[in-house]
């Protein structure tokens, strides 16, 4: 069964420092989505991602925030400098229309910001 | 804005005993109606949605849920437990087609042999 996959599974920086986290929806699904979760805290949504372009963002999706789809298969989060409060889970989704509005999640990645 | 609201935070229930989880939400228009579960260590994965038609859905490993639009509501319902079912459950809402999904804060549901 195709499923959405997602690298690193726990990433460790210093405050301050870049990540990217990476993502490969499921192929053919057209919709990219990243969330994320605090530890304790509900998912909450990121951004969206359809024809090259972000289609909604969240107000937490600032400019430290990007997001790429640099090929044809992966799709990636990039924090720029990042902060203390930026730890948390990531989870990528992807969606198709076929898939009749079923968002399929990714195992995330767990953040760790020191 | 939508927003979706869990009632229960930590549920704790014997084997065998019935469940249900309360979910409500806001919005003055349309939705769909999503109930995700993440098992330990997993990711989220659909139990049922529900788009339009008979309010009361049916998804996988027993679970079901009524959509009740009078009271803005979306509960979960299993009527017998098992210890595998020790999860936390996610009520969701989005507004159209590849729209965001909004989550409730979940409930962690802890089932007792």
């Amino acid at each position: 069964e195709p499923e959405v996959t997602q690298t690193p599974s726990h990433q460790v920086t210093q405050m301050g420092q870049e990540v990217i986290l990476r993502c490969v929806p499921i192929s053919n699904h057209l919709y990219f989505y990243w969330y994320r979760q605090i530890l304790g805290q509900k998912v909450e949504f990121l951004v969206s991602f359809y024809n090259n372009e972000i289609s909604e963002k969240s107000e937490i999706f600032d400019d430290q925030f990007s997001v790429e789809r640099p090929d044809g298969s992966n799709f990636t989060l990039k924090i720029r400098s990042t902060k203390l409060e930026d730890s948390a889970m990531y989870f990528c989704a992807s969606w198709a229309p076929r898939d009749l509005n079923e968002q399929f999640f990714g195992p995330g990645t767990r953040l760790t910001v020191l | 804005a939508q927003s979706v609201s869990q009632h229960n935070h930590h549920v704790i229930l014997s084997e065998a005993a019935s469940l249900e989880l309360g979910c409500n939400y806001s919005y003055g228009g349309t939705v769909n109606l999503f109930w995700y579960v993440q098992y330990p260590g997993q990711h989220l994965q659909l139990l049922l949605k529900y788009f339009s038609g008979d309010p009361l859905v049916k998804g996988i490993k027993g679970f079901e849920a009524e959509f009740i639009k009078s009271k803005f509501s979306f509960n979960l319902r299993k009527p017998s437990v098992q210890w595998s079912d020790t999860a936390e459950y996610f009520c969701a809402v989005d507004t159209g087609t590849a729209s965001k999904l909004t989550f409730g804060t979940g409930t962690r549901l802890q089932v007792t042999l």
